[in-house]
């Protein structure tokens, strides 16, 4: 059990769908990531939020949406996606300190995304 | 640019030992983190260096040359479930990290 959750696991959509990933945190952790890793490639990191603040990555699409009521939820909202989409889509949380060094992240599970 | 270059895949032999070579390209160095990830599972935290030398974990040990921006992980007497890939990443100055693309590790009997 890692103390990283996340639902759906998989989840089937069509390019004119909007549905929502949730992530769920219960490590006490101050940052929570999102991160796409498709086939043979690096992990790209999409956005992350962190004590307070949103960094976001400039070649992420604006259908992706994050959302981080607390430090404990994350969501990833979607919304007419496109068949390049299809991927895992990995959250990740990590403590930060007042110097905003992060230690060791650790993940969740992952959703696997399938765009029709 | 920020680059980290890892192997696509290593073969390996059950009881032996492997070593998994990374290089990098980072604005800025904070660190050098290894993540194994099995198949369909989430990624999981091997070890980190900051700084030069090598940390010993049991089986596992991670080295680094910051000078050669180069690290690698030694994996010892091999199990049939060390066969995973194994993730290279880089802390750069604003630290966010570099991913490498994963070395996916075969362990035959």
């Amino acid at each position: 059990e890692t103390g990283v959750t996340q639902t759906p696991r998989h989840l089937v959509m069509g390019m004119t769908n909007k549905k929502s990933l949730k992530c769920e945190q219960h490590l006490g952790h101050n940052a929570m990531y999102w991160y796409k890793q498709s086939a043979k490639k690096p992990l790209e990191l999409m956005f992350v939020y962190s004590l307070e603040e949103r960094v976001e990555n400039n070649s992420v699409p604006s259908r992706f949406s994050p959302e981080c009521p607390n430090s404990s939820h994350l969501f990833l909202h979607l919304h007419t996606l496109q068949p390049e989409d299809s991927a895992l889509y990995l959250c990740a949380s990590s403590q930060r300190g007042e110097t905003g060094l992060p230690y060791e992240q650790y993940f969740g599970p992952g959703t696997r995304l399938t765009v029709t | 640019g920020q680059n980290i270059d890892q192997p696509t895949e290593m073969t390996a032999t059950e009881g032996a030992i492997v070593q998994i070579n990374c290089t990098y390209q980072t604005s800025g160095f904070n660190g050098l983190f290894w993540y194994q990830q099995h198949a369909g599972e989430a990624p999981t935290f091997l070890s980190y260096n900051v700084l030069d030398g090598l940390e010993e974990k049991g089986r596992f040990s991670s080295f680094l040359s910051r000078s050669k921006g180069y690290s690698y992980l030694l994996l010892k007497e091999l199990q049939m479930k060390d066969s995973a890939s194994y993730l290279c990443a880089g802390m750069d100055s604003n630290y966010q990290l570099i991913w490498g693309a994963g070395t996916k590790l075969i362990i035959k009997p």
